[in-house]
């Protein structure tokens, strides 16, 4: 495995529903980010944590709760979740949480679908 | 704040033919400025970045971009295009705001269409 890897790739599920969207980075990075995006919407930043401390939080319904147990690992865990809230969660990693010390690395998302 | 605008959500260009995608940016900070590529069903790439070296940014796949602060503009450029550039781009700049997570504010994204 390298780089960014999410499961799963594809998630469909009821508003009563609770689910987990799971990111692994194996690049030794420190810092891990959720985006969120919609069609014909800019990519959204709804998480970042950095050294697994919670370090933003961009006004997400509670209904999104993520978890970092590690460096390493970073989870969303969804309950009664919207139909608006369908669209690709993506996650990213960096080394350290400046830019100044390099680019975010993506996986390839979770497509999420709520019904 | 820090804010992007990509001019035109799609573009066409012709197998061959100059590729050109418009970025221009609000920064109250010298920015760092990066353009994204993503290809259908898959995550999203780097390409190219600006963090204050040389004004003129090569990237990947022969994509190069040009910084130019006076009209606050960061396009992206190649020569002749390939079916295979056919995706989605992506323009952002870094939110180097009091947090310094590390933050980027993306374009709405330009589609590009590559016809043979």
């Amino acid at each position: 495995e390298t780089g960014v890897t999410q499961t799963p790739r594809h998630l469909v599920m009821g508003m009563t529903n609770k689910k987990s969207l799971k990111c692994e980075q194996h690049l030794g990075h420190n810092a891990m980010y959720w985006y969120k995006q919609s069609a014909k919407k800019p990519l959204e930043l709804m998480f970042v944590y950095s050294l697994e401390e919670r370090v933003e939080n961009n006004s997400v319904p509670s209904r999104f709760s993520p978890e970092c147990p590690n460096s390493s690992h970073l989870f969303l865990h969804l309950h009664t979740l919207q139909p608006e809230d369908s669209a690709l969660y993506l996650c990213a990693s960096s080394q350290g949480a400046s830019l100044s010390t390099g680019e975010l690395f993506f996986g390839e998302g979770s497509r999420l679908t709520v019904l | 704040a820090q804010s992007v605008t990509q001019l035109g959500s799609h573009v066409s260009v012709s197998e061959g033919a100059l590729v050109l995608l418009r970025c221009n940016y609000s920064s109250s900070v010298p920015p760092y400025l990066f353009w994204y590529v993503q290809y259908p069903n898959q995550g999203l790439q780097l390409l190219l970045k600006y963090t204050s070296a040389a004004t003129l940014v090569k990237g990947i796949n022969g994509f190069e971009a040009e910084f130019k602060k006076s009209e606050t503009s960061f396009h992206l450029t190649k020569p002749s295009a390939h079916m295979s550039d056919a995706a989605e781009y992506f323009c952002a700049v870094s939110d180097r705001g009091s947090s310094n997570t590390g933050k980027l504010i993306f374009g709405q994204g330009t589609t590009l269409q590559v016809k043979p």
